[in-house]
Formats: structure tokens, C-alpha cells, sequence
């Protein structure tokens, strides 16, 4: 089945420096990706449509300027967290579809959990 | 968009016992709809999903069956197992998420097979 590999797992930085997390499709292509935010105890929200070779399309509320979204390839997209603050400690989780497009499943990394101290 | 609940919020059921979640959603044009569980610092794993052309669809202990007219859909596990424990979640396509096929989640539901 297809697989999404997410990293970090986990990272701890202190507040102001900026974070990257890594999205990649292993074993097939994406050109769409998705990064959800999840807060403890809570559902998952989505943050942004990553898109190959074009911008993200960001949902309401969510700064773009503050979540930098970079989707170069057809295996890798990634998440900076640039100038990180405490309230933004969260559990990031990306996801990609399998081959097949639209109608194939949806698929999670094992998420990155950050800790802005 | 679309909206999606969920219900129970938290579900206890003794090891051997069958657990039921249910969820509805709003949009009539929803199509397809899957459920995650999500294990305890683990990203969600897709576990089974449904397309509305079926009523019902089984994958040995894991069911989920579908009412297009009532526009809800529920997942049950028979013979719950202590690591069914859990939390799970169902989806529907959100509306107007056109070829992206984006989904909205419900809030979840915390699973504890007691053994």
C-alpha cells in the first residue's frame, strides 16, 4: 500500500527559530499533499493543499507567511514553521493520496510533534 | 462546508464485545467515506471506507455500513481485542474541494476494550 513518511517524529526548538518538517511519498507519487494540525485530545484540522510545482492553498486563519509550504517534487512537500512561538506547538500530520488520484485513499504520516519552548 | 459529527465521544466495551460509531454528515453529493484510527502519537491509519454505490462493505472483524437517505454511516468492530483501543475518526469530502477531494473529519472517538 502506499506509505507516507513524515520527519521529524518529533523536534524541540526555542522560540523564534524556524522548523522544518518533511512529507515524502515512498512508494508512489503525489502531486497533492496535505498538512493537518492536531491539538491534544481533538480532531484533525487541515491546514493547507500542498500542490506540486504551484503555490498551497492555504485554509482561513492560517497565515501562509508563518507556515511556508514548499511541494518541489512529486515525492516531497514540506512544512517551515518559521519564527516559532509556543502557541505553536502542535501535532503536525501530513498526507497524500495513492496513485489513482482523487478517488484513491488518503494516507498519514506518523505526524511531527513540536514543542516551541 | 461540509460538517461531519461524530458520536460517542468515548466508548467502553468489554474484550469480545461489538463497538459501534456512528457519524452523519450534510452534504447529500458526499460520496465516499472512510475511517482512521489513530493509535497514541501515531499519524491516522486508514482502516476501511465506504463509496455511496454500496450500502455495506466488511473487512473480516471490521464493518462499515452506509444510509445515503439519513446521511449517516457507522463503523462496527466485533470481537473487540484490547489494541482496537483507540482513537477513531470518520471523513466525507468536503464540499467544493473539487479534484483535491479534500476531507473533513469528525471529532473522534475514544475506544477502550477493557480486557
Amino acid at each position: 500500500g502506499a506509505v507516507v513518511s513524515q520527519h521529524p517524529s518529533w523536534v524541540i526548538c526555542k522560540s523564534g527559530t524556524s522548523v522544518k518538517i518533511e512529507c515524502r511519498s515512498l512508494d508512489f507519487q503525489a502531486t497533492t499533499m496535505f498538512w493537518y494540525r492536531q491539538f491534544p485530545k481533538q480532531s484533525l484540522m487541515l491546514m493547507a493543499t500542498s500542490n506540486e510545482g504551484s503555490k498551497a492553498t492555504y485554509e482561513q486563519g492560517v497565515e501562509k507567511d508563518k507556515f511556508l509550504i514548499n511541494h518541489a517534487s512529486l515525492t516531497l512537500s514540506t512544512l517551515t514553521v518559521t519564527s516559532a512561538h509556543p502557541e505553536d506547538s502542535s501535532f503536525y500530520i501530513c498526507s497524500a493520496r495513492g496513485q489513482g488520484g482523487s478517488d484513491s485513499p488518503l494516507h498519514f504520516g506518523n505526524g511531527t510533534r513540536l514543542t516551541v519552548t | 462546508g461540509e460538517n461531519v459529527e461524530q458520536h460517542p465521544s468515548t466508548l467502553s466495551v468489554q474484550e469480545g464485545d461489538s463497538a459501534v460509531i456512528k457519524c452523519t454528515y450534510s452534504d447529500s453529493a458526499s460520496n465516499y467515506f472512510p475511517w482512521y484510527k489513530q493509535e497514541l502519537g501515531k499519524g491516522p491509519q486508514l482502516i476501511i471506507d465506504i463509496r455511496s454505490n454500496v450500502g455495506e462493505k466488511k473487512d473480516q472483524r471490521i464493518a462499515v455500513t452506509l444510509n445515503k437517505t439519513a446521511k449517516h454511516f457507522s463503523l462496527h468492530i466485533t470481537e473487540t481485542q484490547p489494541e482496537d483501543s483507540a482513537v477513531y475518526f470518520c471523513a466525507a469530502p468536503r464540499r467544493g474541494s473539487g479534484s483535491a477531494r479534500q476531507l473533513t473529519f469528525g471529532s473522534g472517538t475514544q475506544l477502550t476494550v477493557l480486557p
